[in-house]
């Protein structure tokens, strides 16, 4: 199994300004995603976290919104970009290799003000 | 597109009582399926996991099922307890290179 260190836990920023969430696993692996859990909802695909390359978003998300890196096989940061209230959500960071189980980060509460 | 129904949306049983969470989805040709755990304001916990050519996996009180023809799984727990109660989440994967879509949770309480 795989262990994943996401930070920050929360934060409560500005309106306006940007945060950077980083995600750590403690193993290689295949594939990353970052996902955003609006209050009440459940878990929406941001996008695929490609290392090497640009990440692959989803429909209604965009890179100079939310910029992504993967340098490597172990890490990789979610930038929320130039926030507003509508931001405030859990985002978390996901990890697995190709037939196995999908593990979670603990993940980051935003709120913004 | 695939699409994930849970029902019921919450669930509150005492302490004790066995009981089963359902999750249903449109395109029976998933990857595997696999059972979260989420607590108020926390990530997700990996439950059970099932492949496509399973039909079930079972890990202490929790037991769930695969039925892929019929688009449907189940969570069944068996003796409740209240450290049981948060939020369940069902993810199908739809093949081995994509991520996996959820639906909306159980929301289970246990009462002492």
């Amino acid at each position: 199994s795989a262990v994943i260190s996401q930070k920050p836990s929360r934060d409560i920023c500005q309106r306006g300004t940007s945060l950077t969430i980083q995600c750590q696993v403690d193993s290689q692996v295949t594939m990353m995603f970052w996902y955003r859990q609006q209050p009440g909802q459940s878990l929406t695909l941001i996008a695929t976290a490609n290392q090497g390359s640009e990440a692959t978003y989803e429909s209604g998300f965009v890179i100079d919104k939310f910029p992504i890196s993967r340098p490597n096989l172990t890490f990789s940061t979610l930038t929320v970009s130039n926030m507003s209230p509508e931001d405030s959500s859990i985002y978390l960071c996901s990890a697995g290799g190709q037939a196995e189980k999908l593990f979670f980060g603990s993940g980051t509460q935003l709120s913004v003000l | 597109k695939q699409e994930v129904t849970q029902i019921p949306a919450a669930l509150s049983v005492p302490e004790g009582e066995n009981l089963v969470l359902n999750c249903s989805f449109t395109d029976s040709a998933i990857y595997n399926l696999q059972w979260f755990r989420q607590d108020p304001g926390k990530g997700l916990t990996s439950l059970l996991l099932i492949q496509s050519s399973q039909r079930e996996q079972t890990s202490g009180r929790l037991n769930a099922s695969l039925d892929k023809s019929s688009g449907r799984s189940t969570l069944y727990i068996a003796a409740s307890q209240p450290g049981d109660s948060a939020t369940y989440l069902c993810a199908v994967r739809p093949n081995n290179n994509n991520d996996m879509r959820f639906g909306a949770g159980t929301r289970l309480t246990v009462k002492p």
